[in-house]
């Protein structure tokens, strides 16, 4: 997506942090939202952030939201193989009609 | 039980064909929507619709139409396909398009489609 940007690529090692960045231009939106497909599989909502909140925690997840520079990061601690795949942000429209960024692929390395 | 469906899981066919892809939601949701996957992963809301309002992203090309015969149901039919169709399309439902909470989407685990 044009207005959600997003980095392509992310490698870590098991058990260290992984942050993943994405800036946006829609400032209207509601919620931004972080999904994750894993390989050739549809896509599961991992977390998301109310546009009044600066950040939030669930488990190994903490979303920030930086309001003013239009900057969303999901950080995720004690990062697993598991956690392999394809992260998007995406944020809310008229019709809640999601707009995607890019993803990033994250490989975590054992 | 799955939540949200979609058929066929592959779909190869040739240029110039007609051809509908099947979405099928069990969660007594309100909306569903389509979305585009092309090969460099980027994503792509196609329509939102209920039983109120359809919603068109004015990218879309009108050979494409979603077609709903119940609200369990929002198929997705193209006319005329071309090459720049490959894509994985993703089916998509939630409760409530209006709702004031959040109105988490579902995803069906997508149709790979080939023109070829």
């Amino acid at each position: 997506g044009e207005d959600v940007e997003q980095s392509l690529f992310l490698s870590v090692r098991e058990g260290d942090s992984s942050v993943i960045n994405c800036t946006y231009t829609d400032s209207s939106s509601t919620y931004l939202y972080w999904y994750k497909q894993e390989p050739g599989a549809g896509l599961q909502l991992l977390t998301y952030i109310f546009s009044n909140m600066d950040m939030k925690q669930d488990q190994r997840l903490t979303v920030l939201l930086n309001k003013k520079d239009k900057h969303l990061s999901l950080r995720i601690a004690d990062t697993q193989t598991g956690d392999s795949a394809i992260y998007f942000c995406a944020h809310n429209n008229a019709g809640n009609m999601l707009t995607f960024g890019g993803g990033t692929r994250l490989m975590v390395k054992p | 039980d799955t939540a949200v469906s979609q058929t066929p899981k592959y779909l190869v066919t040739q240029m110039g064909n007609d051809k509908s892809i099947k979405c099928e939601q069990n969660l007594g949701h309100d909306t569903m929507y389509w979305y585009k996957q092309d090969s460099k992963k980027f994503l792509k809301i196609m329509f939102s619709y209920n039983n109120k309002e359809l919603i068109i992203n004015e990218t879309v090309p009108n050979r494409f139409s979603p077609k709903s015969p119940d609200k369990a149901h929002l198929n997705l039919h193209i006319n005329s396909l071309e090459l720049g169709d490959s894509a994985v399309y993703f089916c998509a439902s939630s409760q409530d398009v209006n709702s004031p909470s959040l109105d988490e989407q579902y995803f069906g685990p997508g149709t790979r489609l080939t023109v070829t």
